[in-house]
Order: structure tokens, then C-alpha cells, then sequence
């Protein structure tokens, strides 16, 4: 069973630093890519990024709203992938999910608020 | 960006009726591999998203074949045939095709 769960979230300042992880199991992490996508509280999902195979580089793609900011990593012999999210803005608040693939199956959400 | 429109925003629906959602997006979604990557989600009350259907018209493990993806190029159609209490929630389409992939706005299906 795909199981994906997010850690690491929690009210920060703007402007500081915080960092998400994504642990999984339930399948072959190395071989699949991993994504993020957060929710804004009201508003519909919008994707963050992912981050390819190692097999395919461990390139990230990002979001142009977090380009810059934010960096997708992981750590396979851990099955564990990250989101270091950095200069946050108050409008990064929201649920960020991680997700096997490219939205295949996404874990339960870990809430970031960002406060003035 | 690719806009992703969906309609209706609200789809009240009677329990055991059909229910259809159009999506419609900006430009095409066949991808240069001839693929046409339009995913549709479904987010309960509470919920995580749950993706349903990948690639028009395939449905996800365990979802159950009253929901059916259609549809080409620029416009695609989630039906759910006889509609259970489970199905409410915000339906949302996505595509895949062209980076940043974007989401539609959402539709909120509801038992009248």
C-alpha cells in the first residue's frame, strides 16, 4: 500500500526558512519521480514542482511563484523527499502535499502559515 | 500558462442521476509523445485530492466505473453515472502536458 507522509510544517515569519519532508513506502521511491503541490486555504491545488529520478538527473522543476525559493530534493535510501522552502511569503500559506508521480497518489498534507 | 476552465462551478445533483463536468483548456494537451495528459481529481470534504482518471480516460485503481473520463485536443467531460452521497466534493481537472501543469478551477458537486 502507497503510503506518503508529510512533516516539517508550522507557523514561520515571512522571510524565514522551513523545510518539508515526504517520507514513503509502499513502492520503489528511486524509480519514480516525486512531486509537490500545496492548497491555499479557499482556492483549488496548484503545483509546486518535482523532482525527476536519478536516473534522469534529480532535476527539479519549479513553479515560477517558487523558483528561486524553493528547492526540491531526496534522498533515496531513505524514501524520503524534501521541499526547503526559503524567503517564504505570507501567500506560500497553505497545505503542501507531497505526491508519487506526477499527482498519482498524494499523502495526507502538512498545513505552513506564514505570518507577517 | 495553460488556463484550465472548467463548468459548472456548483452541479447540484440528485442521488442515482448523472452528473457531467466540462473542462476546457487554453491550448491543446496532446503532448509530442501523442499522449494527452488531463488527469481528473476528486477532493472530499476534509480530504486530501484523489486522482481519478490520468490521461482522459483511464481510471485510477479503485475507482469505481460509474466515474468516465472523454474528450480530445481542448475539451474533456468528467461523468459520474448514478450519483452516490460519497461523490460529493470539488472536482477538479489538471493537466500534465505542459510545464507548469495547472488545475481548474474546481466544481462543487453537492445531493440536492
Amino acid at each position: 500500500e502507497v503510503q506518503l507522509v508529510e512533516s516539517g510544517g508550522g507557523l514561520v515569519q515571512a522571510g524565514r526558512s522551513l523545510r518539508l519532508s515526504c517520507s514513503a513506502s509502499g513502492f520503489i521511491f528511486s524509480d519514480r519521480v516525486m512531486s509537490w503541490i500545496r492548497q491555499a486555504p479557499g482556492r483549488g491545488p496548484e503545483w509546486v514542482g518535482f523532482i525527476r529520478t536519478k536516473d534522469n538527473g534529480a532535476t527539479a522543476e519549479y513553479d515560477p511563484f517558487v523558483r528561486g525559493r524553493f528547492t526540491i530534493s531526496r534522498d533515496d535510501s531513505r524514501s524520503t523527499a524534501y521541499l526547503q522552502m526559503s524567503s517564504l511569503k505570507i501567500e506560500d500559506t497553505a497545505v503542501y502535499y507531497c505526491a508519487k508521480d506526477y499527482g498519482h497518489f498524494l499523502g495526507q498534507g502538512t498545513q505552513v502559515t506564514v505570518s507577517s | 500558462d495553460v488556463v484550465m476552465t472548467q463548468s459548472p462551478l456548483s452541479l447540484p445533483v440528485t442521488l442515482g442521476q448523472s452528473a457531467s463536468i466540462s473542462c476546457r483548456s487554453g491550448q491543446s494537451l496532446v503532448y509530442s509523445d501523442g499522449n494527452t495528459y488531463l488527469n481528473w481529481f476528486q477532493q472530499r470534504p476534509g480530504q486530501s485530492p484523489r486522482r481519478l482518471i490520468y490521461k482522459v480516460s483511464n481510471r485510477d485503481s479503485g475507482v469505481p466505473n460509474r466515474f468516465t473520463g472523454s474528450g480530445s485536443g481542448t475539451d474533456f467531460t468528467l461523468t459520474i453515472s448514478r450519483v452516490e452521497a460519497e461523490d460529493v466534493g470539488v472536482y477538479y481537472c489538471m493537466q500534465g502536458t505542459d510545464w507548469p501543469y495547472t488545475f481548474g478551477q474546481g466544481t462543487t458537486l453537492e445531493i440536492k
